[in-house]
């Protein structure tokens, strides 16, 4: 099962900061957070990772609270393209282990115009 | 491009009949990964190569399913009699060997890239 919960929609306007969150309150010490997204019938595009620092790439940015129980992705300036759906995913790290990811329900986006 | 590609990218079959879909993941990624989507839902694993060797399959891959990776590049994937309930994209996936490293921002080299599915419709 899915170690994440996210709100299954929500709607944001276009070139408006755009703020998915995300629980993850069973979340380890060595797992990482990871957030794809889904547009309609493509494959799921990586957006960002982080551990426990905050973390920004040219796609969006990436929050997690101290205690690592819960982080926020924001796009900072969303357009109608950013509509898709957004999976939030907690992966533990090491070359041990498969790395498989497991996909919960994710969030719905519309961006309005 | 250089990106994960996947072959064919829609398949209709008739129930009963055999497909086989093909993964080409990123040059010098050693990971590869099978998922299914059904609609609405979110993907799930089916099967995890290290190079050749095929070091876990989940429980939703049947004894109907096989995977292949034989020479540590491509992947096939192949169905044998297929079921309405086979119907569902086919998602692969790869990445590079390295471990992540603490604080990373943007892309690992263990970060898992989607090629774009294979459609099947089983009628």
């Amino acid at each position: 099962d899915a170690k994440t919960t996210q709100p299954p929609s929500m709607d944001c306007a276009e070139g408006r900061a755009a703020n998915l969150p995300c629980n993850h309150s069973t979340i380890s010490g060595n797992e990482y957070v990871y957030w794809y997204r889904q547009i309609h019938s493509q494959g799921p595009q990586y957006i960002i990772h982080g551990l426990k620092n905050n973390e920004t790439n040219e796609m969006a940015s990436l929050i997690i609270t101290e205690d690592r129980k819960s982080s926020t992705l924001i796009l900072p300036h969303a357009t109608l393209r950013d509509t898709a759906v957004y999976y939030c995913i907690v992966r533990e790290a090491g070359s041990s282990n498969t790395g498989k990811l497991i996909f919960g329900q994710g969030t719905t986006l519309q961006v309005k115009p | 491009d250089t990106g994960v590609s996947q072959d064919p990218r829609h398949k209709i079959t008739k129930r009963g009949q055999n497909v086989t879909f093909r993964c080409d993941p990123i040059s010098e990624h050693n990971r590869l990964y099978w998922y299914r989507q059904t609609l609405g839902q979110g993907p799930e694993f089916l099967t995890y190569f290290q190079n050749e060797a095929q070091l876990e399959k989940s429980r939703l891959l049947s004894d109907r399913f096989s995977a292949e990776r034989p020479k540590g590049s491509f992947s096939t994937l192949e169905i044998q009699r297929t079921e309405q309930g086979d119907s569902a994209m086919y998602l692969c996936a790869s990445s590079g060997s390295g471990t992540l490293g603490a604080g990373s921002g943007g892309s690992s080299t263990d970060t898992q890239y989607f090629g774009p599915g294979t459609r099947l419709t089983v009628l």
